[in-house]
């Protein structure tokens, strides 16, 4: 089983309210990823990250920010929720070096609703 | 059209049952290819991986991948209830430099196996 870790696992909150999503992985790896999924849909690439003080934007566009400061820690900070930004957030790492495929491991996510 | 597109079910069969699960792509590109099974309420998790064309086989589990077609199947043998979960295929190119980098998802398959 991957050792990463996303807390809190369920998260209600208010609009406007600013959030943090934690994500913690013990594996080693550099690169790590934030991933959207509704219900029913494919998981949609938000952020990710290659290593320590580098941060990329995936596919979706999202309001929401990261940062990797440590090469266990990505956060994931919402300044203002909103109700659209309901959604589960999913945390992955993965040991990908160039040559070998990009074989990500997921934590339990973060079920979020903002009302 | 969609880069990669998964039936997303339900498929609903009956215990001791061979299943077929697949996805068909559209990106020639694509060179690696993984299935991920995620229990409600949980993040994905790898159950397998091939590069290019061929079978392999894990226990009940056996990927295959027919490049030609650009379609991929997970079997899944002597089906329990316990195997009841949605199926992610999930497949990424290889960069210019060698490596692979980034996977694209497919919408997943409600599987329900029937005691």
């Amino acid at each position: 089983e991957a050792d990463i870790y996303q807390t809190p696992r369920y998260l209600v909150i208010g609009t406007g309210k600013k959030i943090t999503l934690e994500c913690s992985q013990t594996m080693g790896h550099d690169k790590m990823y934030w991933y959207q999924q509704d219900p029913g849909m494919e998981l949609h690439l938000i952020h990710y990250s290659y290593g320590v003080n580098s941060t990329e934007k995936g596919d979706l566009s999202s309001e929401s920010t990261v940062s990797r400061i440590r090469t266990e820690h990505f956060p994931l900070t919402l300044e203002s929720a909103r109700p659209s930004h309901t959604s589960q957030y999913l945390c992955a790492s993965s040991d990908w070096t160039s040559g070998s495929p990009d074989t990500q491991y997921f934590g339990p996510g973060t079920r979020l609703t903002v009302l | 059209q969609k880069e990669v597109e998964q039936d997303p079910g339900p498929l609903s069969v009956p215990e001791g049952a061979i299943v077929s699960l697949n996805c068909t792509y559209s990106n020639s590109a694509f060179q690696y290819f993984m299935w991920y099974r995620q229990y409600s309420r949980k993040g994905p998790e790898l159950l397998m991986y091939t590069y290019s064309s061929g079978n392999k086989e894990d226990g009940r589990f056996t990927a295959q991948v027919d490049k030609s077609s650009k379609y991929i199947s997970l079997f899944i043998r002597d089906s329990q209830p316990s195997d009841s979960a949605t199926y992610l295929c999930a497949m990424s190119a290889l960069q210019s430099g060698g490596g692979a980098d980034g996977l694209t998802f497919g919408k997943g398959t409600h599987l329900i196996i029937q005691p």
